[in-house]
């Protein structure tokens, strides 16, 4: 079965500041790999996804996330965040796809924003 | 934007009552989700439905629970008798047939008490 590890709970970050949230997956085939957020009292929100092809995947909001296979990792990264990036963060993983499969999540990364 | 809409946003009930949740999916979607996400725990795939019967469940999702399109629109979970253990976010979710995206709804939290 797949799984997925956010090693951070919670992360500090200054605005302005780059970041990074790690994931790292289990999963013995080629995963279907996704980043969302979720606002306070909002739903999930897909940031990004990576199926295959370029490693490098572009999403919203101006994150960017790196796939790994010798890693087993899918790290999320942003140059510069933003006061509105205070968020949780789950990495989730699926096996078939993002929409015909049970998504696997991360128990997630709180982000906070210093001024 | 179309979006997954959930009620009720908040929904108290005592133990061994049953609840019904209700979701209506983007309108052209095929494929529906229900997840839960005990508080301080992950976001935990309960059962995907396409095609008015279930295509996936997890171990979660036993005889106590089950989802129904009653209508063209909405998508419901109930809980026939409710657990102390059941509090938690109720998310509802709703692909397309493209396959290659999940569009989540605001959540229902269900206090047991």
């Amino acid at each position: 079965a797949q799984s997925v590890t956010q090693p951070d709970i919670h992360i500090t970050v200054s605005e302005g500041a780059s970041l990074e949230l790690r994931c790292n997956y289990s999963y013995g085939a080629t995963p279907y790999l996704f980043w969302y957020v979720q606002s306070p009292g909002q739903g999930l929100q897909l940031l990004l996804k990576y199926f295959s092809g370029d490693t490098l995947v572009q999403g919203i909001k101006g994150f960017e996330a790196e796939f790994k296979r010798s890693q087993s990792s899918f790290n999320l990264r942003k140059p510069s965040v933003h006061w509105s990036d205070a968020a949780e963060y789950f990495c989730a993983v699926a096996r078939f796809g993002g929409g015909a499969d049970g998504l696997t999540f991360g128990k997630g990364t709180h982000l906070i924003i210093q001024p | 934007e179309p979006e997954v809409t959930q009620t009720p946003s908040h929904q108290v009930t005592q133990m061994g009552q049953e609840v019904i949740l209700r979701c209506v999916p983007i309108s052209n979607h095929l494929y529906f989700y229900w997840y839960r996400q005990i508080l301080g725990q992950k976001v935990e795939f309960l059962v995907s439905f396409y095609n008015n019967e279930i295509s996936e469940k997890s171990e979660i999702f036993d005889d106590q629970f089950s989802v129904e399109r009653p209508d063209g629109s909405n998508f419901t979970l109930k809980i026939r008798s409710t657990k102390l253990e059941d509090s938690a976010m109720y998310f509802c979710a709703s692909s397309g047939d493209t396959l290659d995206e999940q569009y989540f709804g605001p959540g229902t939290r269900l206090t047991v008490t």
